[in-house]
């Protein structure tokens, strides 16, 4: 079926260590994976996707790794900030027509100054 | 461009009675999205849209209604309030064949 879920609720991080937010999905048809973040009372923000093609993709700060044989997604934040306090989801997307995005429970960071 | 635009932020009603969440994107984005998202939940999709005159169910679109008559607009209705949809909803769009959805601040609803 459809679900994407993750393996904790929260997670505290020392101010400038790294982060690692992990997510298991269960649908194998998912075209891309996304992380989104999101503070509270806004809606959530793209942070970054990878396809299902990579296993891995880099951005500003943040690295994603893809690995379809356990069905795992990983967010990995470098040099925690105080900003990046948030909750993080992870979400698939299936190309059924339009987009169709998938949203999982979430995990919520916090940051330790 | 203010991006997308949700209206009200709040509203409180009472079981039975119906009301219509706004949804307005000045992007151009060709997908649009309804998400509703419980306390402490992740977003549920409710409808989505890949263009005027175009909609589609989600994962729980029952008790919801929506049209798209214009790229912009994306409007969601709520006929017969229950306390089970009391929920932050969260309005969203993207260009075709992107991943980057971008949200609304939300509306948030209470049915008592």
């Amino acid at each position: 079926g459809e679900s994407v879920g993750l393996h904790l609720p929260t997670l505290s991080v020392q101010e400038g260590d790294n982060s690692i937010i992990n997510c298991a999905y269960s649908n194998s048809a998912s075209d891309y994976f996304i992380w989104y973040k999101q503070e509270s009372g806004k809606g959530p923000q793209f942070i970054i996707d990878i396809r299902s093609n990579m296993d891995k993709r880099q951005g500003q700060r943040v690295t994603v790794l893809l690995n379809k044989t356990v069905k795992h997604l990983s967010l990995q934040i470098a040099a925690t900030q105080p900003g990046d306090s948030a909750v993080y989801f992870c979400a698939e997307n299936l190309n059924t027509g339009g987009f169709k995005t998938i949203f999982g429970a979430g995990t919520r960071l916090f940051v330790k100054a | 461009n203010a991006g997308v635009t949700q209206t009200p932020k709040f509203r409180i009603l009472k079981i039975g009675q119906s009301m219509t969440l706004q949804c307005a994107q000045d992007m151009n984005h060709n997908y649009m999205y309804w998400y509703r998202q419980d306390p402490g939940m992740g977003l549920k999709l409710i409808y989505y849209s890949v263009g005027a005159g175009i909609t589609d169910k989600g994962e729980v679109p029952n008790g919801y209604n929506v049209s798209r008559s214009t790229t912009e607009d994306f409007p969601l209705r709520l006929e017969l309030a229950a306390p089970s949809q009391t929920s932050v909803y969260f309005c969203a769009s993207t260009l075709k064949g992107s991943t980057e959805a971008f949200f609304g601040q939300g509306t948030r609803l209470t049915v008592v």
